[in-house]
This record gives structure tokens, sequence and C-alpha cells, in this order.
């Protein structure tokens, strides 16, 4: 089944406290990207990759940190969270020039 | 810079009745434009999108989109809304030369059926 997956879809940290919310997918896309949803303000782009080893910023990329090493994976760290990072966080990804973005079920990551 | 506006945060329609979501859009060359839903607890699927031609849109689950470049608009409408469609509604805006990776999305639409 065609897919992107998210983890750990909930998690309750402390401030400080480093944590990586990991994404995968199986149908071999080329870019991937990550959102934060919050009440009121929609989704907001973090970060997004177009190709394996390239990044780029999104609308709100102050303290997270991406990487894309391999095709698949596209894992989101937070080196040092902070409650105003308590969100719903969604993965996706879509073929090159699609404008189809296939979206994770989502994590939901509190802060304390 | 791009900015999608929806200015309806939640709709209540009876089922079998008629639906249309507004979305406005602000972006300075031509727009690449998507309609996406969220149904409880679950990620956003695209219902459908507009690049180019026939500015009425078809998409999936019986929806459709017209775009009008004068109103800068892109409305989803639906003829017979079903109780299944409850869900939120996300307009976004996106640009070519990005791939469609930089979607800027609407604050969504919430939309209720009521029996």
């Amino acid at each position: 089944e065609a897919q992107v997956t998210q983890n750990p879809r909930y998690l309750i940290t402390v401030t400080g406290k480093k944590l990586t919310v990991t994404c995968s997918q199986n149908m071999n896309h080329e870019y991937m990207s990550w959102y934060r949803q919050d009440p009121g303000l929609g989704l907001r782009q973090i970060y997004y990759s177009m190709n394996v080893e390239v990044t780029d910023k999104g609308d709100v990329p102050e303290g997270y940190k991406v990487s894309r090493k391999e095709k698949r994976n596209f894992p989101l760290i937070l080196e040092s969270p902070s409650p105003n990072q308590t969100s719903l966080y969604f993965c996706a990804s879509s073929r090159k020039q699609s404008g189809e973005l296939f979206f994770g079920e989502g994590s939901r990551l509190t802060v304390l | 810079a791009q900015s999608v506006t929806q200015p309806d945060i939640h709709i209540t329609v009876s089922e079998g009745a008629s639906l249309e979501l507004r979305c406005n859009y602000s972006y300075g060359a031509t727009p690449y434009l998507f309609w996406y839903v969220q149904s409880p607890g679950q990620g956003l699927q695209l219902l459908l999108k507009y690049f180019s031609g026939d500015t009425l849109v078809q998409g999936i689950k019986g929806f459709e989109a017209e775009f009008k470049r004068s109103q800068s608009s892109f409305n989803l409408r639906k003829p017979s809304v079903h109780w299944s469609d409850a869900a939120e509604y996300f307009c976004a805006v996106g640009a070519q030369d990005t791939g469609f990776q930089k979607l800027v999305f609407g604050t969504g639409t919430r939309l209720l059926v009521s029996p």
C-alpha cells in the first residue's frame, strides 16, 4: 500500500530534550516536506526537499532541522524543543512537479 | 508574496444541500491552485487542482472548483452534500519553479453536515 509513515504519532516531552520525528514514504517520490498545523493558522511549511541531500527552508524553519540522506526518509529533528513547538506535524511526499502531496497521518507533539 | 484567504471558519450545511466554500488568493504570477480535504484524525488528501486550461475543474468525491482570475477566487462546490463530507477543507496556492513544494495553505474551513 502506498503510504507516508510518521513516527511517533503522539509524543509528550519536556523542554530541551532532543527528539526526532521520522518520516518514510514507499512511493519513490522525489519531493518531501514537513508542515505544522496549528488552530487558526492552517498548515505552515517547515522544510522541504526536492532531492537527496537537498533541503530548503519553508516559512517556519526556526528550531527545526532536517536531513535527506535517502530518497525515502526525511526525519524532522527538534534539537531543543520548546513549548511553542507544541503542534500537529505532517510529513508529505510528491512526485516531481505533480503538485499532489501525499500526507502522513500526523504526529501530535506536546512540549511541557 | 503568495497568500490564501478562506473567509469562512465554519460552515454548516444540511445533508443533500449544495455547498460552496470560498477561497481567495494573492499571487503575482500564474497561480497554481489546490483544494485539500482533511478528515478527522487524518492527513490531507488532494481533491482537485488547477494548473491551466478549463477554469472549471472536476475532482474526486463529486467536488468541482471554478477559477475566476478577475475575482482572484477558486471556490469549491458540490451539488449535494453527504454526511461523509464533514471535514476540514484547505485551499492552497503554489509555484511551479519550486515544483509546487512551497504550497501556501489557507487557514481552512470546517464543514459540518446536519441531518
